[in-house]
């Protein structure tokens, strides 16, 4: 069975532009958690996405944005980038509330 | 929100020795699990474990969710183990997002 995938692996932007990464959960997972990490920290919680709704919200600004689409996969959008915005994103996936979750192999974002 | 401690920051040991990783939660949780990064960045489950004790081959975890915290042990160190090693809590609730400590850097030297 396919894990969890994110697009693209990497990716370079300057700041002020915008930015979706993408997310496709493991077959028959209904929930999407979104996660951000800088170096040398541990992943930070900024999104998580249940059956298309959004159920919770880390302490990150209105610049981050995300959805989920009917077949579950997830788009997580920050607009008008800043350099601190440069970080790995993590994508996890678990069944539902309260389940193990499971993390893609990150984006690796550089804001120049 | 919860904070999460992780103990101790760095370990080096040599091929062979045992470790044990400490994962000490500030407040009740539904959710612990132990992962390790790799040096690529993926995050490899290692334990689901809010409460109670599992073992998988040389790594063990324990949950004592009454004391607030967890134990991650490593026996017979391989050079493989090598890398950060994260304990991560959910409270429950409203939201389901984990609460990362800041992890543990191990170094296995041959």
């Amino acid at each position: 069975d396919a894990g969890v995938t994110q697009s693209p692996t990497h990716l370079i932007k300057t700041r002020g532009q915008h930015v979706t990464l993408r997310c496709s959960p493991i077959s028959g997972h209904k929930s999407v958690s979104w996660y951000q990490q800088v170096l040398g920290q541990g992943p930070q919680f900024i999104f998580q996405y249940y059956e298309k709704e959004e159920r919770g919200r880390g302490n990150f600004p209105d610049r981050f944005s995300a959805r989920q689409f009917p077949n579950y996969s997830s788009e997580l959008n920050v607009n008008a980038l800043l350099l601190g915005d440069s970080a790995l994103y993590l994508c996890a996936s678990s069944p539902g509330w309260g389940y193990e979750q499971y993390f893609g192999p990150g984006t690796r974002l550089t804001v120049t | 929100g919860i904070q999460v401690e992780q103990s101790p920051p760095d370990l080096i040991l040599q091929e062979g020795a045992n470790s044990t990783l400490r994962c000490n939660f500030s407040d009740s949780v539904n959710n612990l699990q132990w992962f390790h990064q790799n040096p690529w960045g993926q995050l490899i489950n290692l334990f689901y474990i809010p409460s109670g004790t599992k073992q998988n081959g040389r790594l063990s975890a324990t949950t004592v969710a009454t004391e607030r915290y967890s134990l991650l042990y490593i026996s017979s160190s391989q050079t493989t183990d090598s890398g950060v090693y994260f304990c991560a809590v959910g409270e429950g609730g409203g939201a389901d997002g984990l609460t990362f400590g800041k992890g543990t850097h191990l170094i296995i030297q041959p």
